[in-house]
């Protein structure tokens, strides 16, 4: 069965704090895969697709990262404005959208 | 700008009264989707449309029905809303099916 896993639940830390989100799947066949980020009350707000193993993308602090049985959101000193729930999605053979439940970070002054 | 508008934000009704969500989209994609989203949880997705054809997920209660009256504009109907049925309910669209997916704003719906 096609299942995507995000961890950690939850994650707190203190403002300049780096860390990383994992995003592992186990899926018939990788189409992309593609992080959201949510804010509380508000509609999913689209970050990157990932297409290949070994690809990356970055957009200011965030980096996404890609291998072929999971994915890494690095944050890079991260501030309180960056505090949100952090979806992951993959696509699959048939493009049917596979979501995980999401790590709600919370990035303290 | 183009994007996705739903309304309305908040919709407060009583079990078992029907109630109308909507959304409509100005960047002109073909494919329209309905998810709804439960506290903590994943989005689930409902149906889709690619232009004007609909697709049902298996799981999809029959409590829920969808309208697509044009390229813009798309409706959720719940006939009979239980307290199961309160949720966050999402609109997203996207160029073609598998493209990215980009999302509205949301409508959090509350049953009595």
């Amino acid at each position: 069965e096609d299942q995507v896993t995000q961890s950690p639940e939850a994650l707190r830390l203190q403002e300049g704090e780096s860390s990383s989100l994992n995003c592992s799947y186990t899926v018939s066949g990788l189409r992309g895969l593609f992080w959201y980020r949510q804010d509380p009350g508000k509609g999913p707000e689209f970050l990157f697709t990932l297409y290949s193993a070994g690809e990356e993308k970055e957009k200011e602090r965030l980096k996404a990262t890609l291998t072929k049985k999971e994915s890494f959101l690095h944050i890079t000193a991260p501030k309180p404005e960056d505090s949100a729930t952090y979806l992951c999605a993959v696509q699959i053979d048939n493009n049917d959208m596979r979501f995980g439940a999401g790590t709600r970070l919370t990035v303290k002054p | 700008d183009a994007m996705v508008i739903q309304n309305p934000r908040y919709q407060v009704t009583q079990f078992g009264k029907p109630v109308t969500l909507s959304c409509s989209q100005t960047l002109n994609h073909n494919v329209m989707y309905w998810y709804q989203q439960k506290s903590s949880q994943a989005p689930k997705l409902l149906f889709h449309y690619y232009d004007k054809d609909f697709n049902n997920e298996a799981d999809t209660p029959d409590n829920f029905q969808s309208r697509r009256p044009n390229t813009s504009f798309c409706f959720l109907d719940i006939r009979s809303p239980g307290l199961g049925d309160a949720a966050m309910y999402l609109c997203a669209t996207s160029r073609a099916w598998g493209d990215t997916q980009y999302f509205g704003p949301g409508t959090r719906l509350t049953v009595l």
